[in-house]
């Protein structure tokens, strides 16, 4: 089975440019979650969508991000413009109600 | 506020040499606890889900355990593929919104 997709899996950009990284959700799954690590911070949510409807975005942390859910296989989180203190690893995750949820390999994104 | 600390930080035991990691967490309304898995460059690899102060779970050698206020990873006679970095979270209740703590890296020597 495949797991969780994400793309690209490593972006370096300048400051000011916009980044989208884009996931797929395991096939049947729900539920999709965004999350950001960093090591100061460790894993943090950022947002989360049931059935494709963003439920809670407290975690974003800037008018900066923005995230979509156009279908139940695939979304989209987006920084316009960047900044060197996004940088990061980006993380989705998938699930279905009241399970685990299983996490694509994540994005590594380098702000210059 | 919502918390969850985990101890030690980092970790180095010979291997076959037993340990635990430890979770404590300050949530309102547990719905579940979760211990994951993650190696370099991965995302993490779900382990664990614990209910209830009581529980436990085996998974070859790991076993969790939870209490009203913190959980453990037993790691018992720990092979050099087990070095990774665990991490803990709690799901406090709303559809998912898991809380991590910054996870225990524990390397193995053979």
């Amino acid at each position: 089975d495949a797991g969780v997709i994400q793309s690209p899996r490593h972006e370096v950009t300048e400051m000011g440019q916009e980044v989208t990284l884009r996931c797929k959700p395991i096939s049947g799954h729900n539920s999709l979650f965004w999350y950001r690590q960093t090591m100061m911070r460790g894993l943090e949510l950022l947002i989360y969508f049931n059935n494709n409807v963003p439920i809670d975005d407290s975690g974003m942390p800037e008018d900066r991000f923005s995230a979509k859910m156009p279908n139940a296989s695939f979304s989209t989180l987006k920084i316009q413009p960047s900044e060197p203190r996004d940088s990061a690893v980006y993380f989705c995750a998938s699930s279905l109600p009241g399970q685990p949820q299983h996490f694509g390999d994540g994005t590594r994104l380098s702000i210059l | 506020e919502d918390q969850v600390t985990q101890s030690p930080e980092a970790l180095r035991l010979q291997e076959g040499e037993s340990s635990s990691l430890n979770c404590s967490y300050t949530v309102s309304g547990l719905r579940g606890l979760f211990w994951y898995r993650q190696d370099p460059g991965k995302g993490p690899e779900f382990l664990f889900t614990l209910y209830s102060a009581g529980e436990e779970k085996e998974k070859e050698r790991l076993k969790a355990t939870l209490t009203k206020k913190e959980s453990f990873l037993h790691i018992t006679a720990p092979k050099p593929e087990d070095s990774a970095t665990y991490l803990c979270a709690v799901d406090r209740g709303s559809q998912g919104n898991l809380i991590f703590g910054k996870g225990t890296k524990l390397s193995v020597k053979p």
